[in-house]
């Protein structure tokens, strides 16, 4: 199975912040890789498809990029509705594993 | 409007099965397949399979082969998630997921849609 794992697990930012989160695969994995976004007690919401492509409806400050191995996960500007938990998620070969996940809380 | 709307939480017993429906409306059923994941307390989010909603194909994570089914009834357009021999460790809550394609040679498949989740607790 492609493993996937992503730094930090957790980080503390304020509103404003510029915040990136990193998702590395153990292998190959071109752009097949997708973000989600998740607050407690609620489902995912797709973010950024194929490493880069800005799912509809998401704001503009989030963007996706990377290819290959590694990837990354960028919100320009902090906004409340923006804590939340992130995961990364292959989907180049089955089972599509996710990664840990990355908490950003408020600091 | 596109969603999913499954069904509601379940109690069982280790050794029981439980099937858990996830009803699609607001697009054409059998042009999307449904992935199904779950999170158990506390934890990550962990891919289970997914099941085409054309033609029934399905792949299974390896580590619940033989323990789950994934089948959809396109009549109703409702994608079911059975897993049997439940274990306390099969608590969690349980997501559906319509899979959105970018088709090409080798297609990449996201999650775009998804259910509220079905809360499963096994325990005696």
């Amino acid at each position: 199975d492609i493993q996937m794992t992503q730094s930090p697990s957790s980080l503390s930012a304020s509103m404003g912040d510029r915040v990136t989160i990193t998702c590395r695969a153990t292998q190959n994995i071109s752009a097949y890789l997708n973000w989600y976004q998740q607050k407690p007690g609620k489902a995912p919401k797709l973010l950024i498809y194929a490493a880069s492509s800005l799912h509809s409806g998401v704001p503009s400050s989030f963007s996706g990029s990377g290819s290959g191995t590694d990837f990354t996960l960028t919100i320009t500007s902090l906004q409340p509705e923006d804590f939340a938990t992130y995961y990364c998620q292959q989907s180049y070969r089955t089972p599509f594993t996710f990664g840990p996940g990355t908490k950003v809380d408020i600091k | 409007q596109v969603q999913l709307v499954q069904s509601g939480a379940e109690m069982k017993k280790p050794g029981a099965s439980v099937k858990v429906s996830c009803k699609a409306s607001g697009y054409t059923f059998t042009n999307y397949g449904i992935s199904w994941v779950r999170q158990a307390p506390g934890q990550g989010l962990e891919w289970m399979g997914r099941v085409s909603a054309y033609n029934g194909n399905t792949n299974y994570a390896q580590r619940l082969q033989g323990r789950v089914t994934m089948t959809t009834d396109t009549s109703t357009s409702t994608a079911y998630m059975e897993l049997r021999s439940l274990r306390s460790d099969d608590t969690a809550v349980y997501f559906c997921a319509r899979n959105a394609a970018i088709i090409r040679w080798h297609p990449l498949y996201y999650m775009d849609v998804w259910g509220e989740g079905t809360t499963v607790t096994v325990s005696s």
